[in-house]
């Protein structure tokens, strides 16, 4: 009874430093995607796949990457990290992109950038 | 260019009485609105949705009104519990278009004893 779960919670990398945030999903899910959170920003979303093999960008992708291996896999990786990438970070996957179905978000990654 | 807009940052409300959270959308195309509750620490929680083609919604205490022409939804909570405190996004997206929500800016709820 997993769901979505990201990981590391926590993080602080120096500016310039690379990482990966973890996403897994155990629902079966074919439509997984990156937000992130700044305070008086909303959610914004950061790239998006409809299943395996397929990856496309969000409103706010520049500095991140993605790949889709698996269904169950959707890793976001930062490339250089800069100061701006400061955030807190949500996974979500959904069944399909019927509108009607609910999206299920992670926990959070809290990332720092010094 | 915020195509989502919820324009209080907080509202208080005594326990019992109706909590009422306001969203703006700018977006026509928009046909499917959600509201998500987040609690400090933890992913945000869908909570109640509407469709275009529909004017309201309810789901127990909790209903969402649609008012297409001013391009304009709300959500009403009553009675208002101290559970409910949290910060509440609206979020709308276009069928077909995948997992791309748009969300709003928040609204953080304190409900009072």
């Amino acid at each position: 009874n997993a769901g979505v779960t990201q990981t590391p919670k926590f993080q602080v990398l120096k500016t310039g430093q690379s990482m990966t945030l973890q996403c897994a999903q155990d629902m079966n899910h074919e439509y997984m995607s990156w937000y992130r959170q700044d305070p008086g920003m909303g959610l914004r979303l950061i790239h998006y796949s409809v299943g395996a093999g397929i990856t496309d960008q969000g409103e706010v992708p520049n500095g991140y990457n993605v790949s889709r291996s698996t269904t169950e896999d959707f890793p976001l990786r930062l490339l250089s990290a800069a100061p701006s990438q400061t955030s807190v970070y949500f996974c979500a996957s959904r069944e399909d992109g019927y509108s009607g179905n609910t999206i299920y978000f992670g926990e959070g990654s809290w990332l720092t950038v010094v | 260019d915020q195509q989502v807009k919820q324009n209080s940052p907080s509202l208080s409300v005594q326990e019992g009485r109706i909590s009422i959270l306001n969203c703006d959308y700018t977006n026509s195309m928009f046909d499917y609105f959600l509201w998500y509750k987040k609690y400090p620490a933890e992913g945000p929680t869908f909570l109640i949705s509407i469709s275009s083609i529909k004017d309201k919604n309810e789901d127990g205490r909790f209903t969402v009104f649609l008012n297409k022409s001013a391009k304009h939804l709300s959500l009403h909570i009553v009675p208002s519990q101290p559970g409910d405190s949290a910060v509440y996004f609206c979020a709308a997206t276009l069928t077909g278009t995948a997992s791309k929500l748009t969300f709003g800016t928040g609204t953080r709820l304190q409900v009072t004893l």
